[in-house]
């Protein structure tokens, strides 16, 4: 069965420091890869999604980049944390096509201080 | 930007009652609307994708309709459980390798 990770459960940076936050999906192939940010008061925000290994596009641009070193691997970072970065992160895969949900991860809490 | 707006933003219903609430997305470009279910301290779990118009999907006691040309599909819970609390997010999917745009969600508190 399809599993997805995603490490750590809850940080606190201070602002200008560096981020990395990880995903990994495990029992899939080729997933679409996807990481999502809720702030305080808002909605889910599309951050940047991955169809295949080095392949990103980004949403909204910010102050956060992101990677996929491998198919199975999708890694949020930034050089130099903002208090607007802090929220909840949610990494999710899909497999492509119109009718698939998405599975989601237990999520990051971030809060730059 | 795309714009997906659920109603209300926030609902207390009595255990045992039945509710629902608003979806509306763009009616252009459509591909699929997605609905999640999202607990405290849990991941969302999606509960449906609905891509026809005219369809309606049902799981237990939940169940959705869609209507595309006008742009809303509406969640309905059929005797509401303590259980069924939780944020009912709705998700508008345009197509392509894009991401899903969300709606804020309808955070619902069943009131034993």
């Amino acid at each position: 069965s399809q599993t997805i990770h995603q490490w750590p459960a809850t940080l606190v940076q201070p602002v200008g420091s560096p981020l990395s936050l990880e995903c990994t999906v495990e029992g899939t192939s080729n997933p679409n890869l996807y990481w999502y940010r809720q702030a305080a008061g808002r909605g889910l925000q599309l951050l940047f999604y991955s169809v295949g290994i080095g392949q990103i596009s980004s949403e909204v641009p910010q102050n956060l980049s992101a990677s996929r070193p491998q198919d199975r691997q999708f890694i949020l970072s930034s050089k130099k944390l903002l208090l607007s970065d802090s929220g909840f992160y949610l990494c999710a895969w899909s497999l492509s096509g119109v009718r698939n949900g998405y599975t989601f991860g237990s999520g990051t809490r971030l809060t730059v201080v | 930007i795309l714009n997906v707006e659920q109603s209300p933003q926030s609902l207390h219903v009595q255990e045992g009652d039945s509710t629902n609430f608003t979806c509306s997305f763009p009616s252009s470009n459509f591909y699929a609307l997605h609905w999640y279910r999202w607990e405290t301290a849990k991941s969302p779990e999606a509960l449906f994708v609905m891509t026809l118009n005219g369809d309606e999907k049902k799981k237990g006691r939940i169940s959705a309709t869609l209507n595309t040309k006008e742009g809303y599909s509406y969640l309905y819970i059929k005797g509401s459980q303590p259980e069924d609390s939780a944020t009912y997010l709705c998700a508008f999917y345009r197509g392509g390798a894009d991401g899903l745009t969300f709606g804020k969600g309808t955070h619902l508190i069943i009131q034993p």
